[in-house]
C-alpha cells in the first residue's frame, strides 16, 4: 500500500496569512494526488485533483503543486471559513489511501 | 448535480452485520465513468477506503484487504443505489461511514460528492 504522510499535523495561522500544507507519498505517484477540506461534522470536500487542478466552485486562493512523491497545498490568504482539516489522497493505485490530515487552527 | 443520501442503522451489536445504503440522484449506479465507494473514518484509523462497485460492461468490485472476507458492496439498479454490508463487526468497526462517487477524467480520479456520513457504533 502507498503510505501518505502529511506535515505538520496541526498549524496555527491568522486570517490573511499564506499557509502551506505538505504531503509525501511513500513511492512515486506522478500527479495522482487529491486534496480535501473537512469541517467538523461534515464529509470531506474536494478542493484539488490531479495535484494542481482546482475543483469547480473552489476559491482561487487554493492551489496545489507537486509531482512524484512531494506535494503542497497552499492557501494564499486565509479566510475565516478556511479553518478546517485538510487531507491528501493518492489515486495512483488501489487501495486508495489518505494522509492523516493537517488541522488548521486560528492563532 | 450528483447527490448521495445515506441510510441505515446507527447502532449494531458485535458479531452482527452492519448494513448501509446510499441512494444516488443526478447520476446512474450503472455509469461507465464512475465507481461507487464506501469510506470510513475513525480517530484510530483516519480515512479508510473500504471498497467500491462499478460497471464496465459488467459489474466489478474491489475491497480493502483489512475488511476482505467480511464486506460486500452491491449495486441496486432498480433503485439507483448501492449498499454496504460488513459482517461479524467488532467495536473496532465503530466509525463514521461515508459513501462517495469516484469520478474519472483523463486518467485521473477523485471522490466527489460524498454522502452526509453515518456514525455507526458497534456495541460489545
Amino acid at each position: 500500500d502507498i503510505q501518505m504522510t502529511q506535515s505538520p499535523s496541526s498549524l496555527s495561522a491568522s486570517v490573511g496569512d499564506r499557509v502551506t500544507f505538505t504531503c509525501r507519498a511513500s513511492q512515486s505517484i506522478s500527479n495522482y494526488l487529491n486534496w480535501y477540506q473537512q469541517k467538523p461534522g461534515k464529509a470531506p470536500n474536494l478542493l484539488i485533483y490531479a495535484a494542481s487542478s482546482l475543483q469547480s466552485g473552489v476559491p482561487s486562493r487554493f492551489s496545489g503543486s507537486g509531482s512524484g512523491t512531494d506535494f503542497t497545498l497552499t492557501i494564499s490568504s486565509l479566510q475565516p471559513e478556511d479553518f478546517a482539516t485538510y487531507y491528501c489522497q493518492q489515486s495512483y493505485s488501489t487501495p486508495i489511501t489518505f494522509g492523516q490530515g493537517t488541522r488548521l487552527e486560528i492563532k | 448535480q450528483v447527490q448521495l443520501q445515506q441510510s441505515g442503522p446507527e447502532l449494531v451489536k458485535s458479531a452482527q452485520t452492519l448494513s448501509l445504503t446510499c441512494a444516488i440522484s443526478g447520476d446512474s449506479v450503472s455509469s461507465n465513468s464512475a465507481a461507487w465507494t464506501w469510506i470510513r473514518q475513525s480517530p484510530s484509523r483516519g480515512l479508510e477506503w473500504l471498497g467500491r462497485t462499478y460497471y464496465r460492461s459488467k459489474w466489478y468490485n474491489d475491497y480493502a484487504v483489512s475488511v476482505k472476507g467480511r464486506i460486500t458492496i452491491n449495486p441496486d439498479t432498480s433503485k439507483n443505489q448501492f449498499s454496504l454490508q460488513l459482517n461479524s463487526v467488532t467495536p473496532e468497526d465503530t466509525a463514521v461511514y461515508y459513501c462517495a462517487r469516484q469520478g474519472y477524467s483523463y486518467g485521473h480520479n477523485w471522490f466527489d460528492p460524498w454522502g452526509q456520513g453515518t456514525l455507526v457504533t458497534v456495541s460489545s
